[in-house]
């Protein structure tokens, strides 16, 4: 069964980078995109970017242009996104997301928790 | 400030039929699919309805969807305690070259 398993939650401080891992398993890892998506407490969803694991090509959301690193490490099935230049507003859980052959988001990690503080 | 535009909430009592609405543009649901998904509290999005009205394998026939210019709904009937929950759009925008998300639709069962 197709499982994405998130690394736990971090505390950071304003300015640092936090980089979230994505452990893949069930499936054939290069086969299919993944995507980071984020989410506030309290709000809503809001795409970051994706990559390919089988090339390691990656899409950015405009909004994090430069300031986020999508990479992936095929030997471990794992997928990585490192954000830089934390600030307050980066405090949100950050979700990997499989997209399906249907381009559909149809597996989902736990999600991670990302704190921004000083 | 989201590119879809969702009601903040919805309701209905059990066993009623609700509709969410989700609006957007032609760069996004005017020529893409469009996706929903449910999230229950402390939990990641589940995929409800894909491509804009196929459900997955799992999702009961009383969750339904449809597409109609740029804008998009998503049906619920024989609504249940369980459906109170929140709700998701999601379409690719052409001229973000991204994903955009509604701000979700926290549905109330009374």
């Amino acid at each position: 069964q197709v499982q994405l398993v998130q690394s736990g939650a971090e505390v950071k401080k304003p300015g640092a980078s936090v980089k979230v891992s994505c452990k893949a398993s069930g499936y054939t890892f290069t086969g299919f995109y993944m995507h980071w998506v984020r989410q506030a407490p309290g709000q809503g969803l809001e795409w970051m970017g994706r990559i390919n694991p089988d090339s390691g090509g990656t899409n950015y959301a405009q909004k994090f242009q430069g300031r986020v690193t999508m990479t992936r490490d095929t030997s471990i099935s794992t997928a990585y996104m490192e954000l830089s230049r934390l600030r307050s507003d980066d405090t949100v859980v950050y979700y990997c997301a499989r997209e399906g052959e249907l381009t559909e988001f149809d597996y989902w990690g736990q999600g991670t928790l990302v704190t921004v503080s000083s | 400030q989201s590119v879809l535009t969702q009601p903040p909430s919805a309701s209905g009592t059990p066993g009623q039929r609700v509709t969410i609405s989700c609006s957007g543009s032609s760069s996004n649901i005017g020529s893409n699919y469009v996706y929903w998904y449910q999230q229950l509290p402390g939990t990641a999005p589940k995929l409800l309805i894909y491509r804009n009205n196929q459900r997955p394998s799992g999702v009961p026939d009383r969750f339904s969807g449809s597409k109609s210019g740029t804008s998009a709904s998503l049906g619920i009937s024989g609504l249940r305690s369980e459906d109170e929950v929140d709700y998701y759009c999601a379409a690719w925008d052409d001229s973000l070259s991204g994903w955009v998300f509604g701000g979700g639709t926290k549905l109330t069962v009374l």
